[in-house]
């Protein structure tokens, strides 16, 4: 068990280019989850997913953000014309889950993003 | 009102002596909750999950549940300077779900 792994580690980006950032989960976890921290505050949930499917969408998420896991696996987020605004810590965590009880989430080291 | 609040701090206790840390929360049905240290610029870390009401220990830690007044907290018993931190509590509003954060309690233990 490799924990939660994501890369690019740091990115920084000019305003208006997109970026893509992957994550791979705990190995056989059926669960993925995206968040967004700011300095200060506390991760902001944006997707999850549930082997391949997208499960749920935060309401605040700008349609500019993407989300997929094609295969159950390993996850992308992307982010097109990106602002200033989306600079941020971009943290993904996984979980094995099946229903009917208690889920424990486990975070990878997250993507950190500056956009100039 | 946020649905999760803390008290941003910092809290600064003397090494060796007890931290607690509180946490509120505004959705009466939430079924799951968790504190998670993090340290800067590191990614949040799982301390300790609670989902029934009462006291629940692991180590030096210990956390707390009462639904009814909609508060959890989190004791640290013989603080050490390598738990000053950040302690995120999180609540999931149903089992199996995503995890709502509150701000986060600056914690500094000094030696």
């Amino acid at each position: 068990d490799t924990g939660v792994s994501q890369n690019p580690r740091h990115k920084i980006t000019k305003r208006g280019q997109n970026v893509t950032f992957r994550c791979d989960p705990i190995s056989e976890h059926n669960r993925l989850y995206w968040y967004r921290q700011t300095l200060g505050q506390g991760p902001e949930f944006l997707t999850y997913f549930q082997n391949e499917a997208q499960l749920e969408k935060s309401r605040l998420l700008s349609d500019r953000f993407s989300a997929e896991r094609p295969k159950g696996s390993f996850s992308t987020l992307e982010i097109q014309r990106t602002e200033q605004g989306d600079s941020a810590m971009y943290l993904c965590a996984s979980s094995s889950y099946w229903g009917g009880g208690q889920e424990t989430q486990y975070f990878g080291p997250g993507t950190r993003l500056l956009v100039l | 009102q946020k649905e999760v609040e803390q008290n941003s701090g910092p809290l600064s206790v003397p090494e060796g002596a007890i931290a607690s840390l509180n946490c509120t929360y505004s959705d009466r049905g939430s079924q799951s909750f968790f504190w998670y240290r993090q340290y800067s610029g590191k990614s949040p870390e799982l301390i300790m999950s609670i989902y029934s009401n009462g006291d629940k220990e692991d180590g030096r830690f210990t956390a707390q549940l009462n639904k009814a007044s909609q508060y959890v907290s989190l004791l640290i018993r013989d603080s050490q300077p390598s738990d000053s931190a950040t302690y995120l509590c999180a609540v999931s509003m149903e089992y199996g779900n995503k995890l709502v954060f509150g701000a986060g309690t600056i914690l500094r233990v000094k030696s």
